[in-house]
């Protein structure tokens, strides 16, 4: 398995705003993931982290929202950009490790929006 | 395309009585099927997973899954429920690994299932 550390925990921001949140793992994965889950809903995966490269981003968000860096294999940044209260959820750090087929996951970022 | 079904928003259970959580699947290929737990202001935690072999899989904290490919579901199981089991589980299912990278694909989530465990 792997230790996530996710930065912060929890954080009350303005609108218009921006918010970056850290994921730290304790061992090199192979890939780096960022859900976001809205309240009460489930798991929406927002983009992969690519080592060195920019990032692979889903269907419905952009890097000018969301960008994200992933400078080496332990440690990855999520900008939320120019919040809104729409953008009030909980943010997720994920990796997975070298031939395994589960991720795991941060304690997330709760984030509200004001 | 990949989808998971959890077909109860809640479970209720007493203390000590059986518990399952219901989830179904669709996927085009071969399934490879996770659950996962959420207890309150806290990460998803890794419960099991079915990737292949038994179709009776066992888990942490005593939970076990059963697949059944002909009613195409990988209900949650727990013989003997605790109090503190009340959190919310998902369900999910992955595609097979992508070819030309190490990575298997991505990850389909239920909507999640709260179980509420009373004493």
């Amino acid at each position: 398995s792997a230790v996530i550390s996710q930065k912060p925990s929890r954080d009350i921001c303005q609108r218009g705003t921006s918010l970056t949140i850290q994921c730290q793992v304790d061992s090199q994965v192979t890939m780096m993931f960022w859900y976001r889950q809205q309240p009460g809903q489930s798991l929406t995966l927002i983009a992969t982290a690519n080592q060195g490269s920019e990032a692979t981003y889903e269907s419905g968000f952009v890097i000018d929202k969301f960008p994200i860096s992933r400078p080496n294999l332990t440690f990855s940044t999520l900008t939320v950009s120019n919040m809104s209260p729409e953008d009030s959820s909980i943010y997720l750090c994920s990796v997975e490790l070298y031939m395994n087929t589960e991720a795991f996951f941060g304690q997330g970022t709760r984030l509200t929006v004001v | 395309a990949q989808s998971v079904a959890q077909p109860e928003d809640q479970v209720n259970v007493a203390e000590g009585n059986p518990l399952t959580v219901k989830c179904t699947y669709s996927v085009s290929g071969n399934p490879y099927l996770f659950w996962y737990v959420q207890y309150p202001n806290r990460g998803l935690q890794f419960l099991l997973k079915y990737i292949t072999g038994d179709n009776l899989v066992k888990g942490s904290y005593g939970f076990e899954a059963e697949f059944n490919k002909s009613q195409t579901s990988f209900h949650l199981k727990k013989p003997s429920a605790l109090v503190s089991d009340s959190a919310l589980y998902f369900c999910a299912v992955r595609d097979l690994p992508r070819s030309g990278t190490d990575s298997w694909g991505k990850f389909q989530f239920g909507a999640g299932t709260q179980v509420v465990v009373t004493p």
